[in-house]
């Protein structure tokens, strides 16, 4: 099945800091999606993006499917980002609805 | 708040009990899934609905068991359970996946989730 890597695996900030989170994966997608999972264990959805740009707020993602590989742009860092971030993929192989988790990224935000 | 909700939130059983995990969604979606995530572990897909028709089982063993008796609500049936079977159960749904063409319809929402601990 379709590998997905996540780095880095832990990061530490700064509040007010920038960051960028990297997703690779290991075969065409036709779905991927980033989410934030609070301390309480809630996905929250961020992006869905299997291609192309988009931004939200502070938050800025971008996938470039050809090359295999998405980043979670974190801009001017707050406390209340701090938790995992997971990126997830669906292959293209008519199941696109399957998504393949990674397994994360864990954000600290110091105040 | 997402629009899937699941209850309960936290659940505590011996391994001989029967419980059972419900999730809604209030999305208006045809398609509801199960998750696990254990410690250490990325999440894993266990069970997929569409449409109230099961179609996809990740070879989960049979001491787990689904129900979907519409394309609101879905059931996990735990029976006989193992301490190692302690992890967070997700539910998300979707609006209607695998539909060629319509790429946004796949995106998955989550419920809050319920923390299980098997003793």
């Amino acid at each position: 099945g379709i590998q997905v890597e996540q780095s880095p695996p832990d990061l530490i900030l700064q509040e007010g800091a920038n960051s960028t989170l990297r997703c690779n994966f290991s075969d065409s997608v036709n779905n991927l999606q980033w989410f934030h999972q609070n301390p309480w264990g809630q996905l929250i959805n961020l992006f869905y993006i299997p291609s192309g740009t988009k931004q939200n707020g502070r938050l800025s993602a971008t996938t470039v499917a050809t090359e295999r590989y998405s980043l979670l742009y974190i801009s001017s860092s707050q406390t209340t980002d701090s938790g995992v971030y997971f990126c997830a993929v669906g292959n293209s192989g008519g199941s696109n609805y399957k998504l393949t988790f990674g397994k994360g990224t864990l954000l600290t935000v110091n105040p | 708040e997402t629009g899937v909700t699941q209850t309960p939130r936290h659940l505590v059983m011996g391994m001989t009990n029967k419980k059972s995990l419900k999730c809604e969604q209030h999305l208006g979606h045809n398609a509801m899934y199960w998750y696990k995530q254990s410690a250490k572990k990325p999440l894993e897909l266990m069970f997929v609905y569409n449409f109230k028709e099961q179609t996809e089982n990740n070879s989960v063993p049979s001491r787990f068991s689904p129900e979907c008796p519409n394309s609101s609500h879905l059931f996990l049936h735990l029976h006989t359970l193992q301490p190692e079977d302690s992890a967070l159960y997700l539910c998300a749904s979707s609006q209607r996946p695998g539909l060629a063409g319509v790429e946004s319809y796949n995106e998955q929402f989550f419920g809050p989730g319920t923390r299980l601990t098997v003793l």
